[in-house]
């Protein structure tokens, strides 16, 4: 069955640190890959999202994400977190190619807390 | 240009009663989709509406019912409440076929609570 896994529910990090969320997949072949943000009372904002080509992908408000195939591992980096980056990320899955309609398959998220 | 809007935004409800959330795709979308988010957890795919039709489903079952109206705005009916249907409903529009390489764009939500 396809899953999502975000091994760190909650993460806390300083100001201007480094920060890496980490997420990986279960799926029968290489699948479309997603990070989503969540701010309270906010819908989800997609970051940056993972299709084919470069394994390397930049996205939003200096985000970036590598796709490792043989990790089964899609991570999400910063290099330098900002107060404003304290929210709910989301990896999220969906399947390749023909048919592949909206059903994206969600992790259960990481929780990001902002040390001043 | 507006975004998704969704309607209401909070609503409480008891056991066994029918509820109505309504969905506004984001200017020049024509595809909607359902997630439901329960509490602590990611959103769970409950369906997508492409031309006014129920195009692919999640494993929902069929008290969840849905309809896209021809102006692509949406609602999604649930009946006979369970407790368990305490949660944030998502709705997510896209232009196009409504296949992943579409972005979807997330609504802010409707908490629903059912006590």
């Amino acid at each position: 069955a396809q899953s999502v896994t975000q091994p760190d529910i909650h993460i806390t990090v300083s100001e201007g640190a480094s920060l890496e969320l980490r997420c990986n997949y279960s799926y029968g072949a290489t699948p479309y890959l997603f990070w989503y943000v969540q701010s309270p009372g906010q819908g989800l904002q997609l970051l940056l999202k993972y299709f084919s080509g470069d394994t390397l992908v930049q996205g939003i408000k200096g985000f970036e994400a590598e796709f490792k195939r043989s990790q089964s591992s899609f991570n999400l980096r910063k290099p330098s977190v900002h107060w404003s980056d304290a929210a709910e990320y989301f990896c999220a899955v969906g399947p390749h190619g023909s048919g592949n309609t909206g059903k994206l398959i969600f992790g259960q998220g990481t929780t990001l807390q902002v040390k001043p | 240009d507006a975004g998704v809007t969704q309607s209401p935004t909070h609503l409480i409800k008891t056991r066994g009663q029918q509820v109505t959330l309504r969905c506004s795709p984001k200017s020049g979308h024509d595809t909607v989709s359902w997630y439901q988010q329960a509490l602590g957890q990611g959103p769970q795919f409950i369906f997508q509406y492409y031309e006014e039709e129920e195009r692919q489903r999640g494993n929902f079952p069929d008290r969840f019912s849905g309809h896209q109206f021809p102006n692509y705005s949406s609602e999604l009916n649930v009946n006979a409440l369970l407790l368990g249907d305490s949660a944030l409903y998502l709705c997510a529009s896209s232009q196009g076929t409504g296949h992943l390489t579409d972005t979807q764009y997330f609504g802010p939500g409707t908490r629903l609570t059912v006590l």
